[in-house]
Formats: C-alpha cells, sequence, structure tokens
C-alpha cells in the first residue's frame, strides 16, 4: 500500500458526460500527479500540482482539468466524455514539485478505471 | 523529442532463470532514472538511479546506470512466479517540474 487513495475504484459512464476522480495524496506530500494509462498509449503524464497550485502540464485536453485543495487532496475532472477517453487513471504523490524538494520518488494510487460507453 | 526505449517488450523465462531489463533513453534534461513494477493496479516503486555505476540493490533485485550511454539495466536473479509483471522504466528531467516520462515497458511472465 502506497499510501495514496483514489475513488472511486470504478466508473462507468455514457458519452458526453463528465466525471470527478479524486485522489489523497501520501500524509506530508505536497506533489500531486496525474497519468492515465490506455493500451494503445501506456502511461502518459497529464497535470501536476504543487501546495495548491499548478506546475505543469502535460498531454491533458482541454476537457480535462484538475485542482488540489488546501488539504491537498485532488480531483481530475474530465467532461465531453468520449469512447476515446476509457483509461486507467492514476494519481501519484512526491514530497518534491518544486526546486527546494529532497525527494522525487513518485508514489501511486491503486487508479480509477473509466469505462465510457 | 524526450524518449524512453524498454527492451525486450515480453520475456517469458521459468523459476530460477536470471533476466536482463533494459531502458535507454535520450533527454535533454536528465534528472533521475525510476523503476517501477506494475502487476494488475498500480506502479509500485523499486529504485531511483541518479549517477552512473553505482549499483542499487533489494533482494533479488539490482539496477544501474550508465548516464555516457544513456541506459539502465534491471536484473533479477533467480526469479519466482510473483516476479511476473510489467517492469516500468521512467525518466525524471531537471526542472522546476518533476513528471515522470515513462517507456512502453517490458512484460515478464515467469513460469514455474
Amino acid at each position: 500500500d502506497s499510501g495514496v487513495t483514489q475513488t472511486p475504484k470504478h466508473l462507468i459512464t455514457a458519452t458526453g458526460q463528465r466525471v470527478t476522480l479524486r485522489c489523497s495524496p501520501r500524509s506530508g506530500d505536497l506533489s500531486v500527479y496525474w497519468y492515465q494509462q490506455s493500451l494503445d498509449q501506456g502511461l502518459q503524464f497529464l497535470i501536476q500540482y504543487y501546495n495548491g497550485e499548478e506546475r505543469a502540464k502535460g498531454n491533458i485536453l482541454e476537457r480535462f482539468s484538475a485542482q488540489q485543495f488546501p488539504d491537498l487532496h485532488s480531483e481530475l475532472n474530465l467532461s465531453s466524455l468520449e469512447l476515446g477517453d476509457s483509461a486507467l487513471y492514476f494519481c501519484a504523490s512526491s514530497v518534491a514539485g518544486a526546486s527546494g524538494g529532497n525527494t522525487d520518488t513518485q508514489y501511486f494510487g491503486p487508479g480509477t478505471r473509466l469505462t465510457v460507453l | 523529442e524526450d524518449k524512453v526505449v524498454q527492451s525486450p517488450l515480453s520475456l517469458v523465462v521459468h523459476e530460477g532463470d536470471t533476466v536482463t531489463l533494459n531502458c535507454s533513453y535520450e533527454v535533454t534534461n536528465f534528472r533521475s532514472l525510476l523503476w517501477y513494477k506494475q502487476e494488475k493496479k498500480a506502479p509500485t516503486f523499486l529504485f531511483m538511479l541518479t549517477s552512473s555505476g553505482i549499483e542499487k540493490k533489494s533482494g533479488r533485485l539490482s539496477s544501474i546506470l550508465d548516464k555516457k550511454e544513456l541506459f539502465s539495466i534491471l536484473n533479477i536473479t533467480a526469479t519466482q512466479t510473483g516476479d511476473s509483471a510489467v517492469y516500468l522504466c521512467a525518466l525524471l528531467l531537471a526542472g522546476s517540474a518533476r513528471q515522470l516520462t515513462f517507456g512502453s515497458g517490458t512484460q515478464l511472465t515467469v513460469l514455474p
């Protein structure tokens, strides 16, 4: 158990809908990262937050957004869902995330499996 | 563009065999290389390598980095069926962001 929690574990929804995935980082970790894993694309970085602020963006679609709250949990919002959005969505956390951090190791949560029908 | 290439893509061995998994990379701003093990769930952290030539060991697993030739290897000795998993190599680049760039993984299957 990495200490990172994600809810829900599974989500089945229809095209055009909107969903919210939730992540709680390990105690003491300030950075949260979101990754998408699909069969054809592998693990792809979406977005990073550090202590409430957006730090980096990867190949995140405009239909997707995220935020990190004062208690450091994070939510990933996916809207206007398409069939191709079906994937495993992982959250990871680390202590570091900006200059001055002393560890870069990212610990992954169990993931949310999203199925869009 | 930053690139991480893992080989082989898949590997089937028998219990007791020793395996070597490879990860080569092309990046402009290297900071660290990480290895993860992924069974049918979340990637679990194995090693982080930052300096060349220093072997990291954990039980039957070990890994080393060569920053001159831009590759890393992950060795597993005396393999067990529980080692069956996808092994992922990921790069961490220097800079204020800390996102990981992953390779496509090596699927290891250990037969009894």
